[in-house]
């Protein structure tokens, strides 16, 4: 199974900041690599497609970049509201999801 | 609009099995996938298995023993069976729609494996 690997798993971050997510494959899954919001007692949210495409609602301060085995979720401008946990999944072989990075206020 | 919605009891004997339906709308169960996936409690999200939309299914080899997943497009229903519960199946079971990601989630049913 391919496994992913978030990191951090806990990022402090302060309002406005710009930041970045890593998830990292144990595998090529080329670009079917997708990013998701939880807040807590919320079902996921899809915030990005195919590791850089955006969705439909999803705030344009939001973008996703890489391809292969690395990827990277950005946020720029992070807003009390982002505070959640994010997770990448991979669609390449079978479904897996990373175990996720949670955002906190600094 | 689409929807999915998770229904099923929220407690079950250790040993016993669990069986959860996902009713859907907005769309058909004959051009999307229905996937299964769970989470426990403040863990991270696992998949379990999946409804083509042509009927056949996949399965995360850590659940292929014991899980079955079928349907009824008559009913735009899609059922879970997994037998032999443990306490560690304790969590939230979501149904989602979609290929290789998931656009649409149901809210989740929370499932507690206790005696």
């Amino acid at each position: 199974d391919v496994v992913l690997t978030q990191s951090p798993a806990t990022l402090s971050v302060t309002p406005g900041e710009r930041i970045s997510l890593s998830c990292r494959a144990s595998e090529s899954v080329d670009t079917y690599l997708h990013w998701y919001q939880q807040k807590p007692n919320e079902s996921p949210r899809l915030l990005i497609k195919y590791a850089s495409q955006s969705i439909s609602g999803i705030p344009s301060r939001f973008s996703g970049s890489g391809s292969g085995t690395d990827f990277t979720l950005s946020i720029n401008g992070v807003e009390l509201e982002d505070l959640s946990i994010y997770y990448c999944q991979q669609g390449n072989s079978l479904l897996t999801f990373g175990s996720g990075t949670k955002l906190e206020i600094k | 609009q689409v929807q999915l919605k998770e229904s099923g009891p929220g407690l079950v004997q250790p040993s016993q099995t669990l069986s959860l339906t996902c009713t859907v709308s907005g769309f058909s169960l004959t051009s999307y996938s229905v996937h299964w996936v769970r989470q426990h409690s403040g863990k991270s999200l696992e998949w379990m298995g999946r409804m083509w939309s042509d009927g056949d299914t996949s399965y995360n080899s850590a659940f292929t023993s014991r899980l079955s997943i079928s349907r009824d497009t008559s009913k735009s229903q899609v059922f879970l069976k997994m037998n032999s519960l443990q306490t560690e199946d304790t969590g939230t079971y979501y149904c989602a729609r979609g290929l290789t990601y998931f656009d649409y989630w149901g809210q989740g049913v929370m499932v507690t494996v206790s005696s």
